[in-house]
This record gives structure tokens, sequence and C-alpha cells, in this order.
């Protein structure tokens, strides 16, 4: 099947820095990607639909300005946290669709300190 | 716009045992419906999915579900768990209308298989 590649898997920074969050698809072109941050022992929440080429389509509640997503190519989305805070820790996951599937990366593991 | 419901947060049973995770979904257009499995840490991967055609789907380690359009369930079972299918389960849908559709998530069903 389809290969989503996430990176990194876990990352600690310090309060006030930025964090990017790379997310790829391997062997498939992903006009659309989507943006995930689950919390511990809840469901994923839906952040942001990533489109190539344009704009991300943000959810109602999450900062555009704090999570800035950039899908410059077919293969390739990011997701950099801006100055990061202690509750921006959580599980990020990225999500690219395949025909009818969806082919989800590894996650991330984002501490801030 | 769809929304999915899993019965049971949490769900023990000992191993060898069968089980069933419980979905039901809401949707006022077509839909696929989808289960994932998710290890600690990890993302998610799938374990089966209706698209159209036979109600019962089969997935991978022997895990099936079947689609019951009248009661909008998707129900996932096992006749018999192992130790490592301890995992948390999400039932998710989305719409047939476009390929880059969002998926609706339920909320999960933690899964622990005792000895």
């Amino acid at each position: 099947g389809a290969v989503v590649s996430q990176h990194p898997s876990r990352v600690i920074c310090k309060s006030g820095t930025s964090v990017k969050i790379e997310c790829r698809s391997l062997d498939f072109q992903a006009t659309t990607m989507f943006w995930y941050r689950q919390f511990p022992k809840q469901s994923l929440m839906l952040m942001a639909t990533s489109n190539e080429g344009s704009k991300a389509t943000y959810e109602q509640g999450v900062e555009k300005d704090k999570f800035l997503i950039n899908h410059a190519s077919l293969t390739l989305s990011t997701l950099t946290v801006t100055s990061a805070h202690p509750e921006d820790s959580s599980f990020y996951i990225c999500s690219a669709r395949h025909l009818t599937e969806a082919f989800f990366g590894q996650g991330t593991r984002l501490t801030v300190v | 716009a769809q929304s999915v419901t899993q019965l049971d947060s949490q769900v023990p049973v000992f191993e060898e045992a069968p089980v069933e995770l419980r979905c039901n979904y809401s949707s006022s257009v077509s839909v696929y419906l989808f289960w994932y499995v998710q290890y600690p840490n990890q993302g998610l991967q799938l374990l089966l999915k209706y698209l159209s055609g036979s109600t019962l789907v089969k997935g991978i380690n022997g895990f099936e579900a079947e689609f019951n359009k009248s009661q909008t369930s998707f129900h996932l079972r096992k006749p018999s768990v192992h130790i490592s299918d301890t995992a948390e389960y999400f039932c998710a849908v989305s719409g047939r209308e476009t390929s880059g559709s969002r998926l609706t998530f339920g909320e999960g069903t933690q899964l622990t298989v005792n000895p």
C-alpha cells in the first residue's frame, strides 16, 4: 500500500521556539493532506486541510498563525508550530488520501518544556 | 456532514474470546466506512474498509466488519482475540463525493486483551 512518512517521530523544544514537522507521501502524489492533533486517550482532531499550491483550510478554533502549514509540492506538507508553549505539547499526525483510502504518518510526539 | 459514535470507550476481554466493537454513523450522503487501529505512540493503520458491494468486509489480523445501512452501523468483530490485539480502535467515515474528502473519526475504543 501507499506510504506516508512523518518526521520527526519525537521532538522536545524549549518554550518560545518553533518546530517544523514534515509529512511526505513516498509513492504517490497527494494534492490534499490533513493534519490532526491527538490528546491522550482521545480521538484525532482535525486541525487543517493542506492543499498543494494554495492556502491551507483551518478548522474552527485552530490558530493559523500559530500552526503554519505549507504544501509546496505534491509529496510534501509541513506543519510549523510557532512560538511553542507547553500547552502545544501533543501528538500530531498527518494523513494523505490516495484514491479511496487515507494513509497516516507515524505521528510526532511534541513536548514543549 | 458526517458523525461517528463508538458506543464503548473501553472493552476488556480475555484472550481467545470473541469481541465486537460497535460503531454507528450518521450522514446525509453516501459514505465510505473504515476501521483503524492505533498502537501507542504510532499513527493509524487501516484494518478494513467498506466502499461498496458485499456488506461483510474482511480485513487484516482476522478482523471483519458488517455494514448495516438500515441501522447505520459498522461493527467490528473478531472471533478470537490475542494479547497483541490490545490497542485503540477508531471507526471513521468519509463522504463519497471526492477523493479528497476528509475523514470523521469516532472517539475510539480501547480494546484490552487479558491473559
